[in-house]
């Protein structure tokens, strides 16, 4: 299996303009995350998705984040505008089972630093 | 409120020197406690699912432990390639994965 999938890996963006972060979990898992790592908040949620519906987005710090899941093989994760306070490791995780304990698989990140 | 916190912040080791670090957790109904292993650059790297008190799971150097209210990582002999940050996190009945801020664990021969 190819693992969770995320593009772009690094993205270098000037302040107000839009950032699209992709994400494509792993084949057959119903469940999809949405985290931000950064040195002073550690690793944080976003949103997440069980069978493509959004279910918790109470971690999605401002009007400005927002997260799509149009099929169950694709995501995104949209900041607009961008600012400098964005800058850091965005993380896609999936995993098999909705709405029971199951071990999370993570992807590579994006790094975004906004100028 | 749910809550994770690891320690020590960073641990140094010689090779061969065996150590653990500690992950406490106050939580309202553990589902499952997790353990990863993050290199710089990376994401992090699944490790260990544990479920009940008194569970405990090993993987090489490495074994996990949990209390109900707290879980450690044995690490056992270690070697340079173990250097990496070991982060915990427990997932309540939310479903939600809340983690600890880590342990940067430096090996040196």
């Amino acid at each position: 299996d190819a693992g969770v999938i995320q593009s772009p890996r690094h993205e270098v963006t000037e302040m107000g303009q839009e950032v699209t972060l992709r994400c494509k979990p792993i084949s057959g898992h119903n469940s999809l995350f949405w985290y931000r790592q950064t040195m002073m908040r550690g690793l944080e949620l976003l949103i997440y998705f069980n069978n493509n519906v959004p279910i918790d987005d109470s971690g999605m710090p401002e009007d400005r984040f927002s997260a799509k899941m149009p099929n169950a093989s694709f995501s995104t994760l949209k900041i607009q505008p961008s600012e400098p306070r964005d800058s850091a490791v965005y993380f896609c995780a999936s995993s098999r089972l909705a709405g029971a304990p199951d071990t999370q698989y993570f992807g590579p990140g994006t790094r975004l630093t906004v100028l | 409120e749910d809550q994770v916190t690891q320690s020590p912040e960073a641990l140094r080791l010689q090779e061969g020197e065996s150590s653990s670090l500690n992950c406490s957790y106050t939580v309202s109904g553990l589902r499952g406690l997790f353990w990863y292993r993050q290199d710089p650059g990376k994401g992090p790297e699944f490790l260990f699912t544990l479920y009940s008190a008194g569970e405990e799971k090993e993987k090489e150097r490495l074994k996990a432990t949990l209390t109900k209210k707290e879980s450690f990582l044995h690490i056992t002999a270690p070697k340079p390639e173990d250097s990496a940050t070991y982060l915990c996190a427990v997932q309540a009945l939310s479903n939600k994965l809340i983690f600890g801020a880590g342990t940067r664990l430096a090996v040196h021969p």
